[in-house]
């Protein structure tokens, strides 16, 4: 697991609420990356960082948002959770070097009633 | 942008040898990495590919062709620890990895 963990690991939650998920990674990389996964599509970026609090939006950003105040941890918040939000949700971290190995924590599920 | 494709499904026998393949056309290429995705679980490395040609780690190999877009996995001698989700990834300039859709391997007895 490269020392990426994720929490919560599962959560059940209702349409409007706001969602935040942690990632901590303790290798000190300079690269986060938030995934969904859902069937049909595979792994989609979100959003990722390259540095402390520098981040930019991937390919399926809306209704997203992230913050790095740290070089370990990495927030992903939905503002306002949807149904259609309602995924696995994996976190990523890999180093600076083009072929550096990218980790990944071990996911959350997370389900939007 | 980048558009990768590879099989959705595959079966294999235990004890066989299967290839599973991924074509990308990418904007831009810094290298390939294939993962292991197990049902339930988080995505694990299995190699990486920058230059043409085959790398061979254990009974899994990679191999590249820049010129024609294309990579394979190779398995050889398998498992029934070897029924995964097998990921194709392309990594472009920016440092950020595209994914295939995956290849859902099942190993038969």
């Amino acid at each position: 697991d490269a020392g990426i963990t994720q929490s919560p690991r599962h959560k059940v939650t209702e349409t409007g609420t706001p969602v935040t998920l942690r990632c901590h990674q303790t290798e000190n990389h300079r690269y986060m990356y938030w995934y969904r996964q859902d069937p049909g599509h595979g792994l989609r970026l979100i959003h990722y960082s390259y540095g402390v609090k520098d981040t930019d939006k991937g390919e399926v950003s809306d209704g997203y948002s992230v913050s790095r105040s740290k070089t370990e941890d990495f927030l992903l918040t939905l503002e306002s959770a949807t149904s259609s939000q309602t995924s696995v949700y994996f976190c990523a971290a890999r180093g600076a070097g083009e072929s550096d190995t990218q980790y990944f924590g071990p996911g959350t599920r997370l389900t939007v009633l | 942008g980048q558009n990768i494709d590879q099989p959705t499904e595959m079966t294999a026998t235990e004890g066989a040898i299967v290839q599973i393949n991924c074509t990308y056309q990418t904007s831009g290429f810094n290298g390939l990495f294939w993962y292991q995705q197990h049902a339930g679980e988080a995505p694990t490395f299995l190699s990486y590919n920058v230059l043409d040609g085959l790398e061979e780690k254990g009974r899994f190999s990679s191999f590249l062709s820049r010129s024609k877009g294309y990579s394979y996995l190779l398995l050889k001698e398998l498992q029934m620890k070897d029924s995964a989700s097998y990921l194709c990834a392309v990594i472009d300039g920016s440092y950020q990895l595209t994914f295939g859709k995956g290849t859902k391997l099942s190993v038969i007895p």
